[in-house]
């Protein structure tokens, strides 16, 4: 089944304690991108990729980081989260650019809860 | 900068009903896509509609319909005959032609009465 997976769904951590949430996607899709969605905010970009060892700052990248290394895989670091980091985080990955365009093909999300 | 405007946060009808879901997006690009997800209390993301900047023709697909209007720079769904597991929230987004980045409006929840 064509699916973009992330773990762990759930995850409560103390401020500080650095973390990886893990993104996998097996569509053999170029671009892989992380949301984060809170709440009168809708869905606003962390970080994009659009091909191994290329990734791109979005809208709220400050406190996060991301690797590619390999074309299914998209981790997403928080290096010292502290609690305005409370969210739901989507990884999301698409085919391409231009007529390859078909949008973002969602993970089933992650809610990260930092105290 | 891109931007999309969802100025109804939530609304509320009654099953059977029909409702219209507005989307007014900013871009200055020529050339650009335009989509629609819905998010039901699973939490999931659920793509719905891709149109690209070139294609005003109307959609429908069962019981919904979009409508892309260029010249008002709006991209409406319209849910015909509402049911309860139409309930969720829905999201219109944009990109450019490049699609790397996606950017959001704040959503519509809709509650479908039974």
């Amino acid at each position: 089944e064509a699916q973009v997976t992330q773990n762990p769904r759930y995850l409560i951590t103390v401020t500080g304690k650095k973390l990886t949430v893990t993104c996998s996607q097996n569509m053999n899709h170029e671009y892989m991108s992380w949301y984060r969605q809170d709440p009168g905010l809708g869905l606003r970009q962390i970080y994009y990729s659009m091909n191994v060892e290329v990734t791109d700052k979005g809208d709220v990248p400050e406190g996060y980081k991301v690797s590619r290394k390999e074309k299914r895989n998209f981790p997403l670091i928080l290096e010292s989260p502290s609690p305005n980091q409370t969210s739901l985080y989507f990884c999301a990955s698409s085919l391409g650019s231009g007529v390859d365009n078909y949008g973002y093909t969602f993970g089933s999300g992650t809610r990260l809860t930092v105290v | 900068a891109q931007k999309v405007t969802q100025a109804q946060t939530e609304i509320s009808v009654v099953e059977k009903e029909d409702v219209t879901l507005d989307c007014v997006y900013e871009t200055r690009d020529t050339t650009y896509y335009l989509f629609w997800y819905k998010q039901p209390p699973s939490g999931e993301l659920v793509f719905l509609i891709r149109r690209n900047s070139f294609d005003e023709q109307n959609e429908i697909s069962g019981r919904y319909s979009w409508n892309f209007q260029k010249s008002t720079s709006s991209f409406n769904f319209t849910i015909t005959a509402s049911q309860v597991v139409d309930s969720a929230v829905y999201f219109c987004a944009l990109s450019d032609w490049a699609g790397n980045m996606l950017t959001f409006g704040g959503g519509t929840r809709l509650m479908v009465k039974p």
